[in-house]
Order: structure tokens, then C-alpha cells, then sequence
């Protein structure tokens, strides 16, 4: 069973509408990430909580909103959505003080029209 | 910013060839760290490596953090090792932010 749970797996929106991607993770993480691949760019660090809390934010764009209702959640609001927003968006957790790489999800690809 | 290079971009091997793998990074590095990304785009952590060098079945990662290079290698490759393999690293400045490299694309063949 996955343990990093995104939802959905794919997802098209037209240009200016918001979407919400959803992360969940069942492995008792304290810390979770959000990073987006773009066609032939790096996986690019978005942002990381820890305990529910803004750890590190390297979206420079407001309309990436991250969203933590529980500690074993972080989803993704995206508003005014463009087609260069299309990418793979890629959910991570990890136990923060560990010694341990963060294990991401599958991903949700989202592609704007 | 913080940069990370990895080369080859693209690699064929034969079926039973090692394969060795490199990635540079442009600052100080806490760890660096390899994934491989299936041809479908989930990553599964292979090593995670903040000096020296470390084993995992076929796979030997080195890292040498003051000359800001590490590198991969794999043994006796598969069929099934065919995909991507990122370098990551993460910076001594912010903690779990990990700066991941273009990729090497690794196609093994019969």
C-alpha cells in the first residue's frame, strides 16, 4: 500500500482556474515537501513544513498556497492557473532529525490548457 | 543559486556493464543523495551518502564533499535498471531542501 497518498493522479485545468492537489502521508513524518518537475528541468524545491509550519518556501509566485490541515497533510493550492504551471507535482516526507531521504509520492501531473 | 550536474546525460549499456555515473554540485553539501525515477516518474531512494563511500547491493555510491563531486555506480546492470537517476544534494544552509540535478537516463539492453 502506498504510504504518501496524491491525489489526483492526473488533472487538467483550463487557464485561470484554481486546482488543489492533495498529499497524505501514513508513515508518521513530522516534515513534508512539495516539489514540481517541469518537461526537461530539475525537480525544483517548492516548499517544506515541519510540524504544520512553513519551514522553507522557494516558490516566489502567491499563487502556490500550501495548505496543512492535519500533520500527516499537505495539499496544494494553486490559483490562476497558467500553462507554464504545467508539471509533475511531486508530495515528500521525512522525519525531521533523521538521518533519512525524504520518500516521495507518485506524483500528480498536472497539465493547463 | 545552488547547482547540481550530472553526467552523462544519457547512457546505453549491454546487459552485465558497470555503469559509473557523476554529479558535481556548486556549493557545500550536507549529503548528497541518489534516487531513481521510473519510467512512469515515482522515486525510490537508492543511497543517501554525506562523505565517503557507501553499498547497496549492486549499487556504490562516493562522495567527496570538499572537491563538491560524488558518483554512482552499478554493477552488473539489468534490463530493470533502465530509467533515470537524479543526484540530489542538500545544502548545508537549509535543512531536508534537496537540489537535484537534470539526470542521467540509463537504458540497458539485452
Amino acid at each position: 500500500d502506498p504510504k504518501i497518498i496524491q491525489k489526483p493522479k492526473y488533472l487538467v485545468a483550463v487557464t485561470g482556474s484554481e486546482k488543489i492537489l492533495i498529499c497524505e502521508q501514513y508513515l508518521g513524518h513530522n516534515a513534508m515537501y512539495w516539489y514540481r518537475q517541469s518537461a526537461k528541468k530539475p525537480l525544483e524545491f517548492m516548499f517544506s513544513y515541519s510540524y504544520q509550519k512553513l519551514m522553507d518556501n522557494q516558490t516566489a509566485s502567491s499563487r502556490f498556497q500550501p495548505q496543512s490541515s492535519k500533520k500527516n497533510h499537505l495539499d496544494l493550492q494553486i490559483t490562476a492557473l497558467k500553462p507554464d504551471d504545467s508539471a509533475t507535482y511531486f508530495c515528500a516526507s521525512s522525519h525531521r532529525g533523521h538521518n533519512q531521504a525524504p520518500l516521495f509520492g507518485e506524483g500528480t501531473r498536472l497539465s493547463v490548457l | 543559486g545552488q547547482q547540481v550536474q550530472q553526467s552523462p546525460a544519457s547512457l546505453v549499456l549491454q546487459e552485465g556493464e558497470n555503469a559509473e555515473l557523476q554529479c558535481n554540485f556548486s556549493s557545500t553539501a550536507t549529503r548528497l543523495q541518489w534516487f531513481y525515477q521510473r519510467p512512469g516518474g515515482s522515486l525510490v531512494s537508492l543511497l543517501s551518502n554525506p562523505s565517503g563511500t557507501k553499498h547497496t547491493g549492486r549499487l556504490t555510491s562516493t562522495t567527496v564533499t570538499k572537491e563538491r563531486r560524488g558518483s554512482l555506480h552499478i554493477s552488473s546492470s539489468q534490463i530493470t535498471d533502465s530509467g533515470t537517476y537524479l543526484c540530489a544534494m542538500e545544502a548545508s544552509s537549509s535543512f531536508s531542501k534537496l537540489v537535484f540535478g537534470q539526470g542521467t537516463s540509463l537504458s540497458v539492453v539485452p
